[in-house]
């Protein structure tokens, strides 16, 4: 079984200061890790992957994440949020085994303050 | 870039009655996934297909739940005598046939409301 944890409903920060969004995940195997993003009334949009290589990957709008195996981590990282980055935000794990289902984590919603 | 696309993007309709969601998805994706969100879940997985083959059902798709992809093109997902707690937003989403390397890609959803 896989399954994703994120330990902040919510995390508030002021524009131009770093941000951080955690995520810890279980998985029988390798992991594959996406965060994708949510506005009000739309669908997920997808930030970045972890598939296998360097640990910190990058993505879209900024965007990037650590992948910490011992830690079982993957944590989101911008180093300047803007308010535009105020959503919601997804982080998902695929076990190798099952590659067609991806679990998703409850979601963190970030408020960026100008 | 033509996304995802369902319809309707609100669905309100009484206890009992039947309800059937449309999906269109990127058209080079052979892939297509229904899933469900609740307010402040993450989205749950209900189903997939390959292509026309619906390879694997959630047990939380009970038996008034149905879905189809009729010539691997678009989908439908039917709820029959719908209970106010299939009040949910529900998200098709699509991806290549690269197995574990592909994101999926979201429609906006279908929202819900059984009163």
């Amino acid at each position: 079984a896989q399954s994703v944890a994120q330990p902040e409903d919510q995390v508030n920060v002021a524009e131009g200061n770093p941000l951080t969004v955690k995520c810890t995940y279980s998985v029988s195997g390798n992991p594959y890790l996406f965060w994708y993003v949510q506005y009000p009334n739309r669908g997920l949009q997808f930030l970045l992957k972890y598939i296998t290589g360097d640990n910190l990957v990058k993505g879209s709008y900024g965007f990037e994440a650590e992948f910490n195996k011992s830690q079982t981590s993957f944590h989101l990282k911008k180093p300047s949020a803007l308010v535009s980055d105020s959503a919601l935000y997804f982080c998902a794990v695929r076990d190798r085994a099952d590659d067609y289902k991806l679990s998703f984590g409850a979601g963190t919603t970030v408020t960026v303050r100008a | 870039d033509t996304g995802v696309s369902q319809n309707p993007r609100h669905k309100i309709t009484k206890r009992g009655q039947n309800v059937t969601f449309r999906c269109d998805p990127i058209s080079e994706h052979n892939r297509l996934y229904w899933y469900r969100q609740t307010l402040g879940q993450g989205p749950e997985f209900l189903t997939y297909f390959q292509n026309e083959a619906q390879l694997e059902k959630s047990r939380l798709l009970s038996d008034r739940f149905s879905a189809e992809r009729p010539k691997g093109s678009f989908s439908t997902l039917e709820i029959q005598r719908t209970e106010q707690g299939d009040s949910a937003m529900y998200l098709c989403a699509s991806s290549l046939d690269q197995g574990y390397n592909s994101p999926l890609h979201f429609g906006n959803g279908t929202r819900l409301t059984v009163t």
